[in-house]
């Protein structure tokens, strides 16, 4: 069964909305976690590293004020996309790993900005 | 920064036939990750195949394998008897050892044709 939950799996928002995707580990504590972007028919691109107890690391270009991240404890990882925008629109990822296990994937979030 | 070259946008197999996808990459590391990750249309990341690169044995799940050329720094996906399921874009991933973030090559869409 999946152990990584992301919900929503698709949400349609108006321009200048905030929108919050969680990320859920079901059976494991996720020490470390990651947020993707991906666009249509592309490669996924990290947008955020972040591990319990600490601030989120942001890569080049990442907008940290729009793209709030919270690693609010060891099985939940939330992204905030503040302020969103039509050109925010995108599929996005996270990907969970803990202490010697595995990393995964949750099933990705569809965000449509109207 | 290691870098992820997957030269293939796109690449269409007769069903039973066997597809070869090709990937290289650029690092300094010795002791590394690689991976061949599947997006089916539904858009969930699928683990296809794992490769330690310590281990000169090329790894092989079922129908899937690949050949990992250490020096050469290239690590291809054979897949073998296509299956109509297999129609998905393919990612090949870089992992440092230590170090769980993952850098993806650009993808490769795999059409299997019935």
């Amino acid at each position: 069964g999946a152990v990584v939950s992301q919900h929503p799996s698709w949400v349609i928002c108006k321009s200048g909305t905030s929108v919050k995707i969680e990320c859920r580990s079901l059976d494991f504590q996720a020490t470390t976690m990651f947020w993707y972007r991906q666009f249509p028919k592309q490669s996924l691109m990290l947008m955020a590293t972040s591990n319990e107890g600490s601030k989120a690391t942001y890569e080049q270009g990442v907008e940290k004020d729009k793209f709030l991240i919270n690693h609010a404890s060891l099985t939940l990882s939330t992204l905030t996309v503040t302020s969103a925008h039509p050109e925010d629109s995108s599929f996005y990822i996270c990907r969970l790993t803990g202490v010697n296990t595995e990393a995964f994937f949750g099933q990705g979030t569809r965000l449509t900005v109207v | 920064a290691q870098t992820v070259t997957q030269s293939q946008p796109e690449m269409s197999v007769q069903e039973a036939e066997t597809v070869t996808l090709s990937c290289t990459y650029d690092t300094s590391e010795s002791n590394y990750y690689l991976f061949w990750y599947k997006q089916p249309p539904s858009r969930q990341m699928i683990l296809v195949i794992r490769q330690e690169a310590y281990k000169q044995q090329n790894a092989t799940e079922n129908r899937f394998s690949v050949n990992f050329q250490k020096a050469a720094k290239s690590f291809s996906l054979k897949i073998s008897d296509s299956q109509l399921g297999d129609t998905a874009m393919y990612f090949c991933a870089f992992m440092k050892l230590g170090d769980y973030k993952l850098s993806f090559g650009a993808g490769t869409t795999v059409t299997v044709r019935a």
